[in-house]
């Protein structure tokens, strides 16, 4: 099975700063089709997860550019360039290379 | 717009079973996966199971392979979760979501409100 392993797993931050956070996987990402299938959720208190970033590094429709993502192999990056007051949740990240599929344990951003 | 509605949860007996739906709509049903993910109280997501969109593909997690079913019917727009031999472990919210492909690597994109499975004698 494929560890995800992220980290911190609580990110108090100001409003206006940046927020990073990391995601391992115990083993490559990099599909036989030559793709990486990571992903980003944001859990905000009391909603379904909504999914901000696919393959590594596309944003959905809809989630404003200071979300970003990065990386490659096993060692991914979700940051946030400006917090904003709506951007409080839980952050996820979750594999879809390898069967079974798993999310990181996730990430829980406060305000400051 | 993408609409997924799930249903059919509740509290329920250990050793029981119990069948979830998800109702779609919005989409070409018949042309994605659909995915079950779950949420114990408090905890973070745990990925149960996968189906292709013809139904010809299906994976699930190791702490529910064989104990769990998922299921479509593409006449129906619905997708089905067939859960026995439930323990305490499994109460939780569960969520249906619709992946961005039919089949293949996993991107689950569309998420449902969720149905809570509360597993308690």
């Amino acid at each position: 099975d494929v560890v995800m392993t992220q980290s911190p797993l609580s990110l108090p931050v100001t409003l206006g700063q940046p927020a990073s956070i990391s995601c391992r996987s115990s083993q490559s990402l990099v599909h036989s089709d030559g793709n990486t299938y990571l992903n980003w959720f944001q859990q905000r208190p009391g909603q379904s997860p909504r999914r901000l970033i696919y393959k590594v590094s596309n944003r959905d429709s809809g989630v404003p550019d200071r979300f970003s993502g990065s990386g490659s192999g096993t060692d991914f990056t979700l940051k946030i360039s400006r917090v904003e007051p709506e951007d409080v949740g839980v952050y996820y990240c979750m594999q879809g290379t390898h069967w079974p599929l798993f999310f990181g344990q996730g990430t829980k951003l406060e305000i400051k | 717009q993408v609409q997924l509605v799930e249903s059919g949860g509740g509290v329920v007996q250990p050793e029981r079973s119990l069948r979830l739906s998800c109702a779609a709509s919005g989409f070409p049903f018949s042309s994605y996966a659909m995915h079950w993910v779950r949420q114990a109280p408090g905890k973070g997501l745990e990925w149960v199971a996968i189906i292709s969109y013809d139904g010809s593909n299906k994976y699930y997690a190791d702490s529910v392979k064989g104990r769990f079913t998922i299921s479509r019917d593409n006449s129906k727009n619905t997708l089905y979760l067939q859960m026995s031999s439930l323990t305490t472990d499994d109460t939780a919210m569960y969520y249906c979501a619709r992946d961005s492909w039919g089949s293949g690597p996993a991107c689950p994109e569309y998420w449902g409100q969720g149905t809570q499975v509360t597993v308690s004698s």
